[in-house]
């Protein structure tokens, strides 16, 4: 079975400011990696995805993830950060035999102060 | 081309009255999923369908049946709701034809049980 762990449950930062958001998963199979984004009152849409190859991952909106297999990590960064980045973050993990379902992050809420 | 839409977008129940959530798709995707939301819980996957006339439980599936009506719609049933239903429900649909495929959810059912 796999697991996933988002380390913070709330991220506090400045605009303007770097941002990390940590995600760690447990799996005895290879596995696949997203983060998806929640705007307030609205559903969740992808970010970045890591299937295979490069372990850096650009998505949308600036944002950017590293695929550690060593370490079991998949954190989710932005060099800068803007008041519009304020949102949930989830990230989730999905294998290849089960059927696509996605297993979710608690997620990190990220919240960016002027 | 409207994605994923669900119906109502609010409700509030009794405890023990019954409904049904409504969800279509007109992206021509193959699976569908009933997500909950809770606070610190993430998302977890209630039911699936992997394809048309199909459907599989996933993680919280008591409580609660599916029908897949056709490829395009995906109901989600409550038959006699309880206080820990209050959620907000997502519908999601995804496309096979990659092993690791995107899923696109709805804007969600935000559901209160008194």
């Amino acid at each position: 079975a796999q697991s996933v762990t988002q380390l913070d449950s709330q991220v506090p930062v400045f605009e303007e400011a770097p941002v990390e958001l940590r995600c760690n998963y447990s799996s005895s199979v290879s596995v696949y990696l997203f983060w998806y984004v929640q705007y307030p009152n609205q559903g969740l849409q992808l970010l970045l995805k890591y299937l295979s190859g490069s372990t850096l991952v650009k998505g949308i909106n600036g944002f950017e993830a590293e695929f550690n297999k060593s370490q079991t990590s998949f954190h989710l960064r932005k060099p800068s950060v803007h008041i519009s980045d304020t949102a949930e973050y989830f990230c989730a993990v999905s294998t290849y035999n089960q059927g696509g379902k996605l297993i979710f992050g608690q997620g990190t809420e990220l919240s960016v102060k002027p | 081309n409207a994605g994923v839409t669900q119906t109502p977008k609010f409700q509030v129940l009794k405890t023990g009255q019954s409904m049904t959530l409504q969800c279509a798709q007109d992206m021509n995707h193959n699976s569908m999923y009933w997500y909950r939301q809770d606070p610190g819980m993430g998302l977890r996957l209630i039911y699936y369908s992997a394809s048309e006339g199909t459907t599989d439980k996933g993680e919280v599936p008591n409580g609660y049946n599916v029908s897949r009506l056709n490829k395009r719609e995906f109901s989600l049933r409550l038959e006699s709701a309880a206080p820990s239903q209050t959620s907000v429900y997502f519908c999601a649909s995804r496309s096979s034809g990659g092993v690791a495929d995107t899923q696109y959810f709805g804007p969600g059912t935000r559901l209160t049980v008194l």
